[in-house]
């Protein structure tokens, strides 16, 4: 049972490159997150999307952008990225809005120097 | 605006000890409630949940959490910590129609 997958688990990247990360689930969820977690702030989502073809932004969407390809497949990109968006990205899936809980995926960490 | 708060950063207790971790949030309505857990380099792991009905609820790794209205509080508990449970923990609202709200964590160390 893969789950949510995210590709790829670790990423170094200069200032100002641009990378895109991707996440597939295999569980057939309408719902889909992206969320970032940094040091003693928990974690904050980024993005999500209810279904595909939909897409919103959540806490902290600056400087990124997402692609909800299909119902399985859903991508954040950083166009242009800084040092601030050096952290831990982490990919999540949702069967049902409401009552049902996320699933995770293992995470990307990503460096910006 | 929802929040969560867990007010203890990081909890060390002995193994065999009780454990509680706590829990407050900040939500208009009658919210959905998670406890997760991370162990390091890993993803979050669901341990419970509450939507309703008997307000103490069981998980995995035999946990246990209680939501009290009152207090707006939805506290982890489990009687006798193994090592194996040292990780971060976090609280989550589930709340409006797809966003989640999660604490800052809690990091628990397991003294043998």
């Amino acid at each position: 049972n893969a789950g949510v997958t995210q590709t790829p688990k670790f990423q170094v990247l200069k200032t100002g490159q641009s990378m895109t990360l991707q996440c597939a689930q295999d569980m057939n969820h309408n719902s889909m997150y992206w969320y970032r977690q940094d040091p003693g702030m928990g974690l904050r989502l980024i993005y999500y999307s209810a279904s595909e073809g939909t897409t919103d932004k959540g806490e902290v969407p600056n400087g990124y952008n997402v692609s909800r390809l299909n119902k399985r497949e859903f991508s954040l990109r950083l166009e242009s990225a800084a040092p601030s968006q050096t952290s831990v990205y982490f990919c999540a899936s949702r069967k049902r809005e409401g009552t049902g809980e996320l699933f995770f995926g293992e995470g990307s960490r990503l460096t910006v120097l | 605006a929802q929040s969560v708060t867990q007010p203890d950063i990081h909890i060390t207790v002995s193994e065999g000890a009780s454990l509680e971790l706590r829990c407050n949030y900040s939500y208009g309505a009658t919210p959905y409630l998670f406890w997760y857990v991370q162990s390091p380099g890993q993803g979050l792991q669901l341990l419970l949940k509450y939507f309703s009905g008997d307000t103490l609820v069981q998980g995995i790794k035999g946990f246990e959490a209680e939501f009290k209205r009152s207090q707006s509080s939805f506290n982890l508990r489990k009687p006798s910590v193994h090592w194996s449970d040292a990780a971060e923990y976090f609280c989550a609202v589930g709340a409006d129609f797809n966003k989640f709200y999660f604490g800052s964590g809690t990091k628990l160390n397991v003294k043998p």
